[in-house]
C-alpha cells in the first residue's frame, strides 16, 4: 500500500520563527514530489514541487532525500500569512497506473 | 481565466438518491481527477482519467463511477448515494499527468441523509 505520512501537528509559531515539516513516502518507485498549502474549506494549490537537488522560493526550502524517501519543507521568517495546512504529496506509476498520494497535511498556525 | 470548475458547490441529497457532480477545466489539460476529503483521512483519490475515453480507478473507487467524453469535463456519478459518501469532494486538471502541477476545483460539500 502506498503511504506518505506527515506530522499532524499543529505547529504553533511566532511570527518570524523558522518551522520544518518532514514527510516520509512508502514507495520506492516514487517519481515526483510536491507541497500543497490548504487554506480552510478551501481548494489545495501548488507550494512547490520538490527536486532532488533541493530547491528554493523565497522563503522557502524544500529537500528530497530519495534514499531514506523523505522529503521536507523549511519555512523562515514566518508570516501570519503562512497559516495553513501543509500537503506533502507524492506521484508514482506502476502496474499500469498513474496516481498521486497525498499526506494528511500539517496544520500550521503563525501567532502574533 | 484558467480555472477548474465543479456543479454544485453544496449538495444535501437522501440515500439512493442518483447524483451527478460536474467538473469543467478550460485549460486543454489531458489528466483529469477526482478526490474525496475526509477529517483525519486527507485527500483520496477516487477515480483519474488519463486523457478521452480513459478512465482508471484511484484509492477509493468504490460506488462512484465516471467518465470521460470530452476533454474538458470530468463529472463524478453517484448511482446511488449512502452516508458514508458524505465529504468534500475536489476535481482537479494537470497538463500531462501526475508529474505536474494539479489545479483544483473549489470543492463540492455533499452531504448524504
Amino acid at each position: 500500500r502506498k503511504e506518505v505520512e506527515q506530522d499532524p501537528g499543529p505547529f504553533n509559531v511566532p511570527e518570524g520563527a523558522t518551522v520544518a515539516f518532514n514527510c516520509t513516502y512508502s514507495n520506492s518507485a516514487s517519481q515526483s514530489f510536491f507541497w500543497y498549502r490548504q487554506d480552510c474549506r478551501k481548494e489545495p494549490k501548488l507550494l512547490m514541487s520538490v527536486y532532488s537537488s533541493g530547491n528554493e522560493d523565497g522563503r522557502f526550502t524544500a529537500q528530497l532525500n530519495r534514499a531514506s524517501q523523505y522529503i521536507s519543507l523549511l519555512i523562515r521568517d514566518s508570516k501570519l500569512s503562512d497559516s495553513a495546512t501543509y500537503l506533502c504529496v507524492v506521484g508514482a506509476s506502476g502496474a499500469g497506473s498513474y496516481q498521486l498520494t497525498f499526506g494528511k497535511g500539517t496544520k500550521l498556525s503563525v501567532i502574533p | 481565466e484558467a480555472q477548474v470548475t465543479q456543479n454544485p458547490r453544496y449538495l444535501i441529497t437522501v440515500t439512493g438518491k442518483k447524483l451527478t457532480v460536474t467538473c469543467s477545466q478550460n485549460m486543454n489539460h489531458e489528466y483529469m481527477s477526482w478526490y474525496r476529503q475526509d477529517p483525519g483521512l486527507g485527500l483520496r483519490q477516487i477515480y483519474y482519467s488519463m486523457n478521452v475515453e480513459v478512465t482508471d480507478k484511484g484509492d477509493v473507487p468504490e460506488g462512484y463511477k465516471v467518465s470521460r467524453k470530452e476533454k474538458r469535463n470530468f463529472p463524478l456519478i453517484l448511482e446511488s448515494p449512502s452516508p458514508n459518501q458524505t465529504s468534500l469532494y475536489f476535481c482537479a486538471s494537470s497538463r500531462v499527468g501526475f508529474t505536474d502541477t494539479q489545479y483544483f476545483g473549489p470543492g463540492t460539500r455533499l452531504t448524504v441523509l
